[in-house]
């Protein structure tokens, strides 16, 4: 079976560009998350969506950043403008709803703002 | 809030060795419990979980009881080997109308010496 799907695996890009990173989550999975990790902080929740509705997105860091999710199979991460500390690996996931199913995450989004 | 603490390391062990990672949490209600492991430059993998009181999660020679009396999940494994070098991360998740996000410990490096 698929796991859950990023892209782009690696990016590199100039401060104040764009950055969109997608994700497709696990078929039949209700929940879907997006975490950041690095060095200095660890792995942090950045939002979460069940059913397609966003239900937490208190980790997001400032207006820079948004999510999306259009339908029940992609997601989206938007920065703009992209600024060096920004600089992280970003991981999707999705589970099933309950909470002892196991959240599963995909290879993550290496990005690099230069 | 909801928290995880792990020991800090990183540990450094020598094939063979008998290996101890130290978790505790605090949560209201009866979470759900797990360790993630992280390979160099990869995801986030599902190591192990207990979803109840006295559950005993295992996999791959390693294991970790869910203590509710003392709020622990401590993983241990009784001969580590080299390929078992990575970060380990135990985790919570809450549901039944609680926080259904995993929050994560800040992770334990392990390295595994021939």
């Amino acid at each position: 079976d698929a796991g859950v799907i990023q892209s782009p695996r690696h990016e590199v890009t100039e401060m104040g560009q764009e950055v969109t990173l997608r994700c497709k989550p696990i078929s039949g999975h209700n929940s879907l998350f997006w975490y950041r990790q690095t060095m200095m902080r660890g792995l942090e929740l950045l939002i979460y969506f069940n059913n397609n509705v966003p239900i937490d997105d208190s980790g997001m860091p400032e207006d820079r950043f948004s999510a999306k999710m259009p339908n029940a199979s992609f997601s989206t991460l938007k920065i703009q403008p992209s600024e060096p500390r920004d600089s992280a690996v970003y991981f999707c996931a999705s589970s099933p709803e309950y909470s002892g199913n196991t959240i599963y995450f995909g290879e993550g989004s290496w990005l690099t703002v230069v | 809030g909801d928290s995880v603490t792990q020991m800090e390391g990183p540990v450094t062990l020598s094939e063979e060795a008998f290996l101890t990672i130290n978790c505790t949490y605090t949560a209201t209600g009866y979470p759900s419990l797990f360790w993630y492991v992280q390979y160099p430059g990869e995801g986030l993998q599902l190591l192990l979980k207990a979803t109840k009181a006295d559950d005993k999660g295992s996999n791959k020679g390693f294991e970790a009881t869910y203590r509710k009396e003392t709020t622990s999940f401590h993983l241990e494994k009784g001969s580590v080997q080299v390929s078992d070098s990575a970060v380990y991360f135990c985790a919570l998740r809450r549901g039944q109308g609680g926080s259904e996000k995993l929050v994560f410990g800040k992770g334990t490096k392990l390295t595994v010496n021939p």
